[in-house]
Order: C-alpha cells, then sequence, then structure tokens
C-alpha cells in the first residue's frame, strides 16, 4: 500500500520560516495536496496540487513539489500557524501521518 | 453558507453496526464527489471511502472493505456510511468532506461525530 512520511513534529521562531516535509513514491505525480488542523478543529485545505493556495489561505503558506518529495512553507510564521499539517496524495486519498507545529 | 452535519456516531459493542449521515447544505451537493474520513483519537487523518456525484462509483480503504459502504441520496442532500462488524480500531471520529469540483482536495469539512467501538 501506498505510504507518505512526514516528520512527527517541528518547531520554529516565531517570524521564521517552517518547512513541512512529506515524502512517498513519485508524490509530485500524485497532486499533493495539505491540511492545518487545530486542536479540537477539522482541517482546513492550505494548499492544493502541489503549490496552488486556495482562497482565503493567507500568502505566507506556499507549497512545492518534486519527484518524491512535497513541501509546505510557511513564512514569517505566527502563532496562529501552531497546528498539525497533514500531507495527502490527492490521486490516491492517502495521508501522511501529520506533523505538530509548535511555535516558540 | 456551506454546512456539513454529521450525525449517527455514539457507542457500539464489537460486531455491532451504525449508520453515520452527513447532511448538506449551501452548495451543489450533486456535483461532487463526496468522502468520509477517521481520525482515531490522538492519531492522524485517514481516508475512508468516496463516491462519485451520480453514486454510480464508490470506493473504500482495503481495512473497510466488506464492512462498511457508502451511499447517497441527491433528493435529500444526504450522504451515508454504513458501519457492519465494527471493531474496537474503528474508534474515531468520523469527517463528512466534500471534495473539490475544480481543484484536488477536500475543500470543506464538517464538524464529525464519533464512534466508539467498546464493549
Amino acid at each position: 500500500s501506498y505510504e507518505l512520511t512526514q516528520p512527527p513534529s517541528m518547531s520554529v521562531s516565531p517570524g521564521q520560516t517552517a518547512s513541512i516535509t512529506c515524502s512517498g513514491d513519485k508524490l509530485g505525480d500524485k497532486n499533493p495536496c495539505w491540511y492545518q488542523q487545530k486542536p479540537g478543529q477539522s482541517p482546513v485545505l492550505v494548499i492544493y496540487q502541489g503549490s496552488k493556495r486556495p482562497s482565503g489561505i493567507p500568502e505566507r503558506f506556499s507549497g512545492s513539489n518534486s519527484g518524491n518529495t512535497a513541501t509546505l512553507t510557511i513564512s514569517g510564521t505566527q502563532a496562529m500557524d501552531e497546528a498539525d499539517y497533514y500531507c495527502q496524495a490527492w490521486a490516491s486519498k492517502v495521508f501522511g501521518g501529520g506533523t505538530k507545529l509548535t511555535v516558540l | 453558507e456551506v454546512q456539513m452535519v454529521e450525525s449517527g456516531g455514539g457507542l457500539v459493542q464489537p460486531g455491532g453496526s451504525l449508520r453515520l449521515s452527513c447532511a448538506a447544505s449551501g452548495f451543489a451537493f450533486s456535483s461532487h464527489w463526496m468522502s468520509w474520513v477517521r481520525q482515531a483519537p490522538g492519531k492522524g487523518l485517514e481516508w475512508v471511502a468516496n463516491i462519485k456525484e451520480d453514486g454510480s462509483e464508490k470506493y473504500h480503504v482495503d481495512s473497510v472493505k466488506g464492512r462498511f459502504s457508502i451511499s447517497r441520496d441527491n433528493a435529500k442532500d444526504s450522504l451515508f456510511l454504513q458501519m457492519n462488524s465494527l471493531r474496537a480500531d474503528d474508534t474515531a471520529v468520523y469527517y463528512c468532506a466534500r471534495e473539490s469540483i475544480v481543484t484536488s482536495g477536500v475543500d470543506f469539512w464538517g464538524q464529525g461525530t464519533l464512534v466508539t467501538v467498546s464493549s
């Protein structure tokens, strides 16, 4: 079965850049998406098709993907960005294990 | 305003059954693929099943094949998940999820309903 691998956790200082990776076989061909989930809330789509931002998502969120890796980048990270982030290979619907981002 | 409200969750014994429902409003329900996604307590997201706009195609994750069945009623703007032979590892919050028409990804999520499988 298809698997996606994310780092379980990472931390970033306010104002700095956070880069969260997601790896899987030929992930770049599988239309990767990224979701943000805050405690007690439903997920929110922040990146689709690897690098596109839905309406209403701040410009500090960006995505890239190539080969086996997709990356979510948060520039100028704010305290409100502290959350769990999940990648998904849309073509197969599989989710990564999630990355807990701490802003401190 | 787009709304999706799940119901039908609760406590059930191993081997039992539950039927989850999702009532949608505020958008053209029959124009969207729809999914169920679950999240076990303290764990990550897991896609469970999805269904085509007209119900003619359905897909389920291997771990629920033969036990769960997704369906929809476009006349009532409703999505369903029939869950049989429930196991302890099916315990999770189950989210109703709308798949985007023009892009990829789930562009709207319900608030979720908790299913607990325990004796």
